[in-house]
């Protein structure tokens, strides 16, 4: 069974950083890119990012709203994702799901964690 | 970046009833197109991949269609279960993008 299960949210004041980690199971992890998708309280989905896999030389794309403060990266060795933030901003309160894409030429986001809830605020 | 605009925002339906929900790309996507749902507290579950493809698991009363600008998910006879918020998204290019979603409730 695909099991995804994310870590690390917590409260954090603003221009502060966090590190989310996502555990995964049940599938070869090193196999699949691997994305962050969020949401803010009451509001709709919001693509993160994406993690490639080693294939494509663990490379990744970010949301213009991250670029530049968030970083994706992987331990393949621990079955695990990690998303980054720094300069943390009000705006990125949310709920951060980890979710894997599927093996596709384009990959799409077939299983999901239950998320972790991510508070900036002073 | 490709917007992606669903209507409506909200659907007031009942048991049984057939519902429409729309996804508009702001240019062409071909047919990489996703639809999920939503259920509160929950995380979201994927129902249709590459615009009509359905998911392993999914039950057959819900069906995609589209392609390029253009697309549709319909649920034949809905059940209680259904009533949730429901996402397109496209996966055709970066940044992927989702619709603002829609909110299907019980009328």
């Amino acid at each position: 069974e695909v099991q995804l299960v994310e870590s690390g949210g917590g409260l954090v004041q603003p221009g502060g950083s966090l590190r989310l980690s996502c555990a995964a199971s049940g599938f070869t992890f090193s196999d699949h890119y691997m994305d962050w998708v969020r949401q803010a309280p009451g509001k709709g989905l919001e693509w993160v990012g994406r993690g490639r896999n080693k294939t494509k030389s663990y490379t990744a794309e970010y949301a213009a709203s991250v670029k530049g403060r968030f970083t994706i990266s992987r331990d393949d060795s621990k079955n695990s994702l990690y998303l980054q933030m720094n300069s943390l901003k009000t705006e990125d309160t949310a709920v951060y799901f980890c979710a894997r894409g599927s093996i596709a030429a384009h990959p799409v986001e077939d299983y999901w964690g239950q998320g972790t809830l991510v508070t900036v605020s002073s | 970046d490709i917007q992606m605009t669903q209507s409506p925002s909200t659907l007031s339906a009942s048991v049984g009833d057939r519902v429409t929900i729309a996804c508009r790309a702001s240019q062409s996507i071909s047919s990489w197109l996703a639809w999920y749902q939503q259920k509160p507290g929950q995380a979201p579950k994927l129902l249709i991949y590459k615009a009509s493809s359905l998911e392993s698991g999914v039950p057959s009363r819900f069906s995609g269609s589209g392609s390029g600008t253009e697309f549709t998910l319909t649920i034949t006879s809905l059940q209680p279960d259904d009533f949730a918020a429901y996402y397109c998204q496209q996966y055709d290019s970066y940044p992927l993008t989702f619709g603002g979603g829609t909110k299907v409730e019980i009328k």
